[in-house]
């Protein structure tokens, strides 16, 4: 019962260094989202899919990729982190957009940009 | 102003306490209000749904919406050590997006 699992948990970058967030769900999900969580400032969206092949920007893009292959994984990606990149980020899906009461989170992973 | 405002604390409660929990917001689009909890190191998990004003009850939990002063509450009644968390609001009109609270640090001491 693996519900949305996050890799990697902790992960400490250099400025300028890329990488890929992972997050894949098993309960065939349309609906998958990427957030970040800061200090102050709650959760705020990055990236979210609808299903396969389709992705959109949410309130704060810049800097992340996102691209949706399949529908259970939703990569994030960071071409050339930035310290102000250095977060908490969550994934979290549904069953489809509308599914506001039906939503689940990962378990996060830490970022560290120095 | 901010879409939607929640006080971040931290709340102290004694165990068996009655915590009052608050958002507010601006936009009057909202149609769904939901209260996630987020234990330290954790995804938040979905505590309460409401669609439209009106109170709904989980066991000792009680949302509250009040559309018409764009106020929201969450109310925990008996509160135990367990229920230390932080609470988020979260809410959403017609369009797939969450916004949510700063959340509130809540601790219940033994």
């Amino acid at each position: 019962n693996a519900g949305v699992t996050q890799t990697p948990k902790f992960q400490v970058l250099k400025t300028g260094q890329s990488m890929t967030l992972q997050c894949a769900q098993d309960m065939n999900h349309e609906y998958m989202s990427w957030y970040r969580q800061d200090p102050g400032m709650g959760l705020r969206l990055i990236h979210y899919s609808v299903g396969a092949g389709i992705t959109d920007q949410g309130e704060v893009p810049n800097g992340y990729n996102v691209s949706r292959s399949t529908t259970e994984d939703f990569p994030l990606r960071l071409l050339s982190a930035a310290p102000s990149q250095t977060s908490v980020y969550f994934c979290a899906s549904s069953p489809t957009a509308g599914n506001r009461n039906t939503i689940y989170f990962g378990e996060g992973s830490w970022l560290t940009v120095v | 102003q901010k879409e939607v405002e929640q006080d971040p604390g931290p709340l102290s409660v004694p165990e068996g306490a009655i915590v009052s929990l608050n958002c507010t917001y601006s936009n009057s689009a909202f149609q769904y209000f939901m209260w996630y909890r987020q234990y330290s190191r954790k995804g938040p998990e979905l505590l309460m749904y409401t669609y439209s004003s009106g109170n709904k009850e989980d066991g000792r939990f009680t949302a509250q919406v009040d559309k018409s002063s764009k106020y929201i509450s969450l109310f925990i009644r008996d509160s135990q050590p367990s229920d230390s968390a932080t609470y988020l609001c979260a809410m959403s009109g017609s369009n797939y997006k969450l916004t949510f609270g700063k959340g509130t640090l809540l601790t219940v001491n033994p």
